[in-house]
């Protein structure tokens, strides 16, 4: 148990829709990141929150956004779904952009 | 970018140290090694890191070459709970422990067997 905890645990969403995902950081955490993990791969690190800020992107397109609010939860937007954003969805919360990063569970995205 | 090669797969039994082996040739000098693992229906988890000395926690050992082109993760009494894929991931220290950027690659899926 880390202590960060993502909604919904699994989501079923048609293509060309719009989704979000939700991420509680761990108490007293300020960072928040997100990968995007397809079947039998590696995660992938689609963007960082830095107190409410976006301070690193990874290769992923602008239908892929973020919020950070006030209390450090998150969001992660994907505008425009393709069937390729079907995934398990990651988020990760630390104590500054440095400290020890602590994963959720994800969320699992199915777009059909 | 990889930057490790693993192994693909690994088997290990219950018990018996597991060696997990990373080639990082092109290591540059402020670049760290770092291990994580994600067992099955679960986020990864942070393991251990080092720069060139060998580094030892609650979780494991990692053995870093003299030239630090290579490393080796060891979990010296392997137990059922440590079936995973551990992710060798090579960054500069700036990084730190935290969660940006980090490049899992594909891992070496260890198997522990009873």
């Amino acid at each position: 148990e880390t202590g960060v905890t993502q909604s919904p645990t699994h989501l079923i969403k048609t293509r060309g829709q719009q989704v979000t995902l939700r991420c509680s950081s761990q108490s007293g955490h300020n960072t928040v990141s997100w990968y995007q993990q397809a079947l039998g791969q590696g995660p992938q690190f689609i963007f960082q929150y830095y107190r409410e800020e976006e301070n690193g992107r990874g290769n992923f397109p602008p239908r892929f956004s973020g919020l950070q609010f006030p209390n450090y939860s998150s969001e992660l937007n994907v505008n425009a779904l393709e069937l390729d954003d079907s995934a398990l969805y990651l988020c990760a919360s630390s104590l500054g952009q440095g400290g020890r990063a602590f994963f959720g569970q994800g969320t699992r995205l199915t777009v059909v | 970018d990889a930057k490790t090669t693993q192994p693909p797969s690994m088997d290990c039994a219950e018990g018996r140290a597991a060696n997990l082996p990373c080639n990082h040739s092109t290591i540059s000098g402020n670049e760290y090694v770092y291990w994580y693992r994600q067992i099955h229906s679960q986020g990864p988890q942070y393991i251990i890191h080092g720069l060139k000395n060998n580094e030892t926690n609650e979780m494991a050992s990692l053995i870093i070459t003299e030239d630090r082109k290579s490393s080796t993760l060891i979990l010296p009494h392997a137990t059922l709970r440590d079936t995973a894929v551990y992710y060798c991931i090579v960054r500069p220290r700036s990084y730190q422990t935290g969660a940006n950027n980090l490049f899992f690659g594909t891992g070496t899926r260890l198997t522990v067997i009873p």
